[in-house]
């Protein structure tokens, strides 16, 4: 399979606790994003890399969230102190820079549960 | 101002019939517009891409484009159950972000 994946699928946890998600983008799109979702409503934008460079990150995140990729392959998602507010689907998406039109394949999602 | 609007629905549209789902957006330099299914609890699927005035074509679904007027439309024709889903339009911004709107739900009734 050479689309996008997402680990893990699923995640419960109780409030005050750190969670990691990892996404694995398609080998060779150089660009990673990640949204949020939650229910009735579009992804929100989170963050997005280039490579390992990590080009933007929302004002609306808390600095409880952190996002790394470090060797520009792989990508990481860290929340810390995570909050009831937190549950939602996280999603990963890449695309290669430069390609016209420009089109973001998505993985299959990260749900948080925070209890 | 949201970037990206879309009529939440619930768009209802018999078996067979054309469905049309509507987005606005705010930025004129947009170029690159998105059309995405999604299915309940689960992710995105890309169906069309356009970034030219005018339509564009694939199987039964046509996306219309009109940037003076800042709209982008997906025609689902011959509509089937299996397209009952929530329709998401996207943007992409100068600096390839891409913007969602919030979806439309659409249910085709058999």
């Amino acid at each position: 399979d050479t689309g996008v994946s997402q680990d893990p699928r699923h995640k419960i946890t109780k409030r005050g606790q750190n969670v990691t998600f990892r996404c694995d983008p398609i080998s060779e799109h150089n660009r990673l994003y990640w949204y949020r979702q939650t229910l009735g409503q579009g992804p929100e934008f989170l963050t997005y890399f280039q490579n390992e460079a990590q080009l933007e990150k929302s004002r609306l995140l808390s600095d409880r969230f952190s996002a790394e990729r470090p060797k520009g392959s792989f990508s990481t998602l860290e929340i810390q102190r995570t909050e009831q507010g937190d549950s939602a689907m996280y999603l990963c998406a890449s695309a290669t820079k430069g390609g016209f039109p420009y089109e973001q394949y998505f993985g299959p999602g990260t749900r948080l549960t925070v209890t | 101002q949201k970037e990206v609007e879309q009529n939440s629905g619930p768009l209802s549209v018999p078996e067979g019939a054309i469905a049309s789902l509507n987005c606005t957006y705010s930025d004129r330099v947009s170029q690159s517009f998105f059309w995405y299914r999604q299915y309940s609890g689960k992710s995105p699927e890309l169906i069309m891409s356009i970034y030219s005035n005018g339509d564009k074509e694939d199987g039964r679904f046509t996306a219309q484009l009109n940037k003076a007027s800042q709209y982008v439309s997906l025609l689902i024709r011959d509509s089937q159950p299996s397209d009952s889903a929530t329709y998401l339009c996207a943007r992409k911004t100068s600096y390839d972000k891409v913007i969602f709107g919030p979806g439309t739900s659409l249910s085709v009734i058999p």
